[in-house]
């Protein structure tokens, strides 16, 4: 168990549909990434935050949006979804500093239909 | 960022020692060597990381080349958990609390 907890495990929707996955991190840490895994492309880095500010984005849509909340914990948001954006969506979370070892949740997996 | 390349696949029976190899040949002087693996329909988890010296743990060993340009993760007894895809990822000491970069990683299969 690594400490990083996120919700819901499974989400089945349709296209065109918005929906919200949870995170929350280890206690302690400060920042929060996510990363979106599908078969085709591997794990991508998509956003990251750092105590409630975006620290860092990489390949992610203009349809997600994410954001960090004052208790640390963040929440994805998928709009106008497509088939290809069915994938396992991955938080990981970390204190900081040198090594910067990242704890990742068990992930979501999303299913559009 | 400087690359690593692994073999795609590797296969290893049970309760043998597994040497996983990566090969990061433009590697920096301040680049950490960091192992992550993920077990099927699991997130990503931190194996081990080194800069210069091996490194052992309770999960694994790090052996580093001299010159730096290539390292080898070591499962001293394979167990069946074992099995799962091996990341090998530098990062620089200046990219602590940026994102990890993943490759395609060695898919480690382990029979009984």
């Amino acid at each position: 168990d690594s400490g990083v907890t996120q919700t819901p495990k499974h989400l089945i929707t349709a296209t065109g549909q918005r929906v919200t996955l949870r995170c929350s991190p280890r206690s302690g840490d400060l920042s929060v990434y996510w990363y979106q895994q599908s078969l085709d492309q591997g794990l991508q880095f998509l956003i990251q935050y750092y105590n409630g500010e975006e620290r860092a984005k990489g390949n992610i849509l203009e349809r997600f949006s994410a954001q960090q909340f004052p208790d640390l914990h963040s929440e994805l948001n998928l709009s106008s979804l497509e088939l290809g954006d069915s994938a396992l969506y991955f938080c990981a979370s970390s204190v900081g500093g040198v090594p910067d070892t990242q704890y990742f949740g068990p992930g979501t997996r999303l299913t559009v239909l | 960022d400087a690359k690593t390349t692994q073999p795609n696949s590797m296969e290893s029976n049970e309760e043998e020692p597994v040497h996983l190899p990566c090969n990061h040949s433009t590697i920096s002087g301040t680049d950490y060597i960091h192992w992550y693996r993920q077990l099927p329909s699991q997130g990503p988890e931190y194996v081990i990381h080194g800069l210069t010296s091996n490194v052992n743990n309770r999960m694994a060993s790090l052996a580093i080349a001299e010159d730096r340009k290539s390292s080898t993760l070591i499962l001293h007894r394979a167990t069946l958990r074992d099995a799962a895809v091996y990341y090998c990822i530098l990062r620089g000491n200046n990219q602590a609390g940026t994102a990890l970069i993943f490759g395609k990683g060695t898919t480690l299969s382990v029979s009984s």
